[in-house]
């Protein structure tokens, strides 16, 4: 399974997107990128996930790159509610697992 | 809106009592899943069970075992419980083989006296 890095923390004005990076260089080709993101005490929400192409929901956008060595997460509007970590995790199609690395603590200020 | 229920929040056993960690589904899904979740070491996968009365180990299955006796209940047993195994237990579930692991249980905080 492809490992990840993301950094570890990061700020966002109320109303503003948010762009959350995610390094998976060494991700295989039939693997999926998720996001998903926990706000404190909870368990994790899944917010998006994609192959190769962009993706959009409800959520959040998903721009992965051409060489598919990373993706960013984009929250169009952010608003306090999005205060979380968020994490990103390759997985192979038929895996069972789910990979959380130490993920991204979004914060997002009034 | 309920979809994967931990039986309890917050817990605080002996070292070598017996634990028993709760996990329901209402979406009929066939997998079911238990994680720990520790600072540092993000989600570390237990056990996972793909039908009823099957399980298979996942990375961390030592000092754990389950049991989904009925499709929509996976239980997580500490048959000692023992400190290191202070942590905060999730569930989850997926519709099929391969399928996302979209919805998870609320998590059970387990501190071990």
């Amino acid at each position: 399974d492809a490992k990840t890095t993301q950094p570890p923390s990061m700020d966002c004005a109320e109303g503003r997107a948010a762009n959350l990076p995610c390094n998976h260089s060494t991700i295989s080709g039939n693997e999926y990128v998720y996001w998903y993101r926990q706000i404190h005490s909870q368990g994790p929400q899944y917010i998006i996930h994609g192959l190769k192409n962009n993706e959009t929901n409800e959520m959040a956008s998903l721009i992965i790159t051409e060489d598919r060595k990373s993706s960013t997460l984009i929250l169009p509007h952010a608003t306090l509610r999005d205060t979380a970590v968020y994490y990103c995790s390759p997985r192979r199609p038929g895996a069972n697992n789910l990979f959380f690395g130490t993920g991204t603590r979004l914060t997002v200020i009034p | 809106d309920v979809k994967v229920t931990q039986s309890s929040r917050y817990l605080v056993k002996r070292t070598g009592e017996k634990v028993f960690l709760e996990c329901v589904q209402d979406m009929d899904h066939e997998n079911m899943f238990w994680y720990r979740q520790d600072p540092g070491l993000g989600l570390r996968l237990i056990y996972f069970s793909y039908d009823v009365k099957m399980k298979e180990k996942g990375d961390i299955p030592e000092g754990y075992s389950v049991s989904r006796e009925k499709k929509e209940r996976f239980s997580l047993i500490l048959e000692s419980a023992s400190t290191n195994q202070t942590s905060m237990y999730l569930c989850a579930s997926s519709p099929g083989p391969g399928g996302r692991i979209s919805d998870f249980g609320e998590g059970s905080w387990l501190t071990v006296v």
